[in-house]
């Protein structure tokens, strides 16, 4: 069975500063991991995504995640964080077998001015 | 207009009432799903559908059932009501291939008293 972990329940940092959202994962096979972005009264957003090649993906709105599998992770990073970044982010993995996906519990992020 | 809709946005009912929630895309997309999202306990998929004739239970589909339409429509039942199916629901659809990200809507507010 597929699972997938966000340690942090809340991450807070300073606007300006870099931010880090982390996410661990259990798939058997290949991992198709996805991070989502959750605003207040609105539905998920695509971030990114890493299916295959370069550990480093980039996404929408500046932000980034790095794939390592030796330690199953794909943590969300972004250099510089902005007070508009704060909300619900979830990242996912997808069972390429089933072709359903599983989501970490979230973690709110909350940057200040 | 929005990819993805969901009707209603927010419903309020009482204990025992049969509801329906629905969803309706226009991304052309065969892949839909349900899901349910509590606090602290992200997402969990109740239901999803690959075409029209396949339909599939997900990991808390008690004391719900699902209807596939067309293509483009995928609806939520719950017979009879209970308070603690009060949460937010989401529809979402993905594309064929598991590589493809999936597309929410706004999400529907239910609360059953």
């Amino acid at each position: 069975a597929q699972s997938v972990a966000q340690p942090e329940d809340q991450v807070n940092v300073a606007e300006g500063n870099p931010l880090t959202v982390k996410c661990t994962y259990s798939v058997s096979g290949n991992p198709y991991l996805f991070w989502y972005v959750q605003y207040p009264n609105r539905g998920l957003q695509f971030l990114l995504k890493y299916i295959t090649g370069d550990n480093l993906v980039k996404g929408s709105y500046g932000f980034e995640a790095e794939f390592n599998k030796s330690q199953t992770s794909f943590h969300l990073k972004k250099p510089s964080a902005l007070v508009s970044d704060s909300a619900l982010y979830f990242c996912a993995v997808r069972d390429t077998n089933a072709g359903k996906s599983t989501f970490g519990d979230g973690t709110t992020l909350t940057v200040k001015p | 207009d929005a990819d993805v809709t969901q009707t209603p946005r927010n419903r309020i009912t009482k204990t025992g009432k049969r509801i329906m929630l629905e969803c309706s895309q226009t991304k052309g997309h065969d892949r839909m799903y349900w899901y349910r999202q509590d606090p602290g306990l992200g997402l969990r998929l109740i239901y999803y559908s690959f075409d029209v004739k396949d339909i599939n239970k997900g990991e808390i589909s008690d004391g719900y059932s699902v209807s596939r339409q067309a293509q483009a429509k995928f609806s939520l039942s719950l017979e009879s009501a209970i308070p603690n199916q009060t949460a937010l629901y989401f529809c979402a659809t993905s594309d064929r291939h598991f590589t493809f990200e999936q597309f929410f809507g706004p999400g529907t507010r239910l609360t059953v008293l």
